[in-house]
């Protein structure tokens, strides 16, 4: 069945600095995926997606990569902010109206 | 637009306790998604809803779980007896047309404490 999954659970970086975060998933079936930000408090919110015919996309100071080969996907954060910090989560919209999330990674950011 | 709305946003009930939580979707859209959210689980699609239908109710934990969808501007997620292990926080979402993650909203979160 399908499966998504996240790495790190906690990721720290300062303020400036590049984020990187992973996640796998194991349904080769996958076609679709989404990153999803959570701030405390709220629910989630769409950030970027990629469908598998890509390896790359780019959005403002946000990119995601889709590696098809090793079932890996990331979300890279350009000169992270305190904004950015948050609960992340990689999603795959399965059979086109289930949307499945993975197990989500705290982004911390310090000064 | 209001967003999706969603009440209670906070309750504390004890153990047997019936919990109903209400969430109104943002006018126009067809599908409404109820999620839990829970440190140990992330979060888990509990069940959806086209066009007023439940389309998929595997998530739904057991039996105490219940969910409708009356009309198109209202839904409810019942637990009855509730338990403490079904502390969470639970999200609603609703969508016009589920064919990209951005078309999918949610709202702030019922957030469910069983003592």
């Amino acid at each position: 069945g399908e499966s998504v999954g996240l790495h790190l659970p906690t990721l720290s970086v300062q303020e400036g600095d590049n984020s990187i975060i992973n996640c796998a998933y194991s349904n080769s079936a996958s076609d679709y995926f989404i990153w999803y930000k959570q701030e405390s408090g709220k629910g989630p919110q769409f950030i970027i997606d990629i469908r598998s015919n890509m390896d790359k996309r780019q959005g403002q100071r946000v990119t995601v990569l889709l590696n098809k080969t090793v079932k890996h996907l990331s979300l890279q954060i350009a000169a992270t902010q305190p904004g950015d910090s948050a609960v992340y989560f990689c999603a795959d919209l399965y059979n086109t109206d289930k949307l499945i999330f993975g197990t989500g990674t705290r982004l911390q950011v310090f000064p | 637009d209001a967003g999706v709305i969603q009440s209670p946003r906070h309750e504390v009930t004890e153990m047997g306790q019936e919990v109903t939580l209400r969430c109104k979707p943002i006018s126009g859209h067809d599908y409404l998604f109820w999620y839990r959210q829970t440190m140990m689980r992330g979060l888990e699609l509990l069940i959806y809803f086209n066009n007023n239908v439940p389309i998929d109710d595997s998530g739904m934990p057991e039996d105490r779980f219940s969910a409708k969808m009356p009309n198109a501007s209202f839904s409810t997620l019942k637990i009855q007896p509730s338990e403490p292990r079904d502390s969470a926080v639970y999200f609603c979402a609703s969508s016009r047309q589920v064919v990209s993650g951005n078309t999918i909203y949610f709202g702030e979160g019922s957030w469910l404490t069983v003592v």
